[in-house]
């Protein structure tokens, strides 16, 4: 069975400093894993994914992602976070032979001025 | 370049009727996929439409339907609601089926039953 994991249900971080929101999966075969972020009453706006290749992901508004293949693990992180970064940040996994996205709880992220 | 967009935006039921949901997919992409997210909780995967035929289906009961048109756009029903059908549903479409590509989602419907 395929699963996300998000450890955290809140990162709490100053404004300036890194930023890491930590996901682990379990999938067979080899994994397409993707990092969304949601606003208040808003859908899932895409920020990267990783697919195959290099392990280190860059997507948008700074964010990069690694992914550790023996650690099954997929980070998300921002080396400077942003107050306009609090937000609540999902990590999904998505099998080659089926569709479907399987989405972790989710992780709030607050960054405090 | 419009991007995902569902109807309404929000939608007040009672225990019993039904409602049907709409989205139109951003422009080029043909397959659709549904999902229920609770409050507190992530999107959980309802069932995905290309060429028009379900073509997956996640664990969720036949109350749950849907319809995919022609011109690619999707519908979810769900009959005989319950209070615990209340939740933002979300619309995904992405390039195609089985594809590596991107879901992009759009802002959701928020659906209440009393």
């Amino acid at each position: 069975a395929q699963s996300v994991a998000q450890p955290e249900d809140q990162v709490k971080v100053a404004e300036g400093n890194p930023l890491t929101v930590k996901c682990t999966y379990s999938v067979s075969g080899n994994p397409y894993l993707f990092w969304y972020v949601q606003y208040p009453n808003r859908g899932l706006q895409f920020l990267l994914k990783y697919i195959t290749g290099d392990n280190l992901v860059k997507g948008s508004y700074g964010f990069e992602a690694e992914f550790n293949k023996s650690q099954t693990s997929f980070h998300l992180k921002k080396p400077s976070a942003l107050v306009s970064d609090s937000a609540l940040y999902f990590c999904a996994v998505r099998g080659f032979s089926w569709g479907k996205f399987q989405f972790g709880a989710g992780t709030q992220v607050v960054v405090t001025p | 370049d419009a991007g995902v967009t569902q109807s309404p935006t929000h939608l007040i039921k009672t225990r019993g009727q039904q409602v049907t949901l709409r989205c139109s997919p951003k422009s080029g992409h043909d397959t659709v996929s549904w999902y229920q997210q609770a409050l507190g909780q992530g999107p959980q995967f309802i069932f995905q439409y290309y060429e028009e035929e379900e073509r997956q289906r996640g664990n969720f009961p036949d109350r749950f339907s849907g319809h995919q048109f022609p011109n690619y756009s999707s519908e979810l029903n769900v009959n005989a609601l319950l209070l615990g059908d209340s939740a933002l549903y979300l619309c995904a479409s992405s390039g195609g089926f089985g594809s590596t590509d991107t879901q992009y989602f759009g802002p959701g419907t928020r659906l209440t039953v009393l």
